[in-house]
């Protein structure tokens, strides 16, 4: 089965760039999501297709996928973003499935 | 805009069948475009998809409950449901049901979640 592996925690000061990995075999050929999750709430769509934003999503939030790792980039952080953060694949090399990665603890120091 | 709203027992004796429904407003569940999904995170933990499935009835399991698992769509409810069987402890968990890009396979929206517990 397919596996993505991210950082447990990345911590980053107000104003700097925090960059959140998420590393799968070959993943630069898959679309990879990104999700953002406050404590107690639902997550919420900040990256799709590897690099796209939904409307509302800052643009302080990109993304980029090549070779075996996908990376979600916040720039000029903020408290507000501190949160949990998770990639997503659909892998459909063997059966269709959806992977989640373990998720990355962002804190804003 | 669509929105999404489990609900159900929020708890459940080990050895039964957990059962859920989502409730799809502002749009169709039988639109051609998405995918309709369950999500579930047990407490402190990541993440873990469960299953999806489209409005015509085709569905894709996690290979690791698929046994246990079954989603059904009742389109004339604008509904979703979604069974769990054999239940135990490791199966207490906020589950989400969420909306899937046809296409990307992204999920948004999701609903709020609803904690179920497996307990005696």
């Amino acid at each position: 089965s397919y596996v993505l592996t991210q950082p447990p925690s990345v911590s980053v000061a107000p104003g700097k760039t925090a960059r959140i990995t998420c590393g799968g075999n070959n993943i630069g050929s898959k679309s990879v999501h990104w999700y953002q999750q406050k404590p107690g709430q639902a997550p919420v769509l900040v990256i799709y297709y590897d690099s796209d934003r939904p409307s509302g999503i800052p643009e302080r939030f990109s993304g980029s996928n090549s070779g075996n790792t996908a990376t979600l980039t916040i720039s000029r952080v903020e408290a507000g973003d501190e949160a949990d953060y998770y990639c997503q694949v659909w892998d459909s090399s063997s059966d269709h499935r959806g992977v989640f990665g373990g998720g990355t603890k962002l804190t804003v120091l | 805009q669509l929105q999404l709203q489990e609900s159900g027992p929020g708890l459940v004796k080990p050895s039964e069948t957990l059962s859920l429904t989502c409730t799809v407003s502002g749009g169709s569940i039988s639109s051609s475009s998405y995918y309709w999904g369950w999500i579930r995170q047990p407490p402190g933990k990541g993440l873990e998809w469960i299953g999806s499935i489209y409005y015509s009835g085709s569905t894709y399991y996690n290979p690791s409950l698929k046994s246990r698992v079954t989603i059904s769509v009742d389109t004339s409810k604008n509904q979703f449901s979604l069974k769990l069987s054999s239940v135990t402890a490791a199966d207490t968990a906020v589950y989400y049901c969420a909306t899937s890009d046809r296409t990307g396979n992204w999920f948004d929206p999701w609903g709020q979640g609803t904690l179920v517990t497996v307990s005696s």
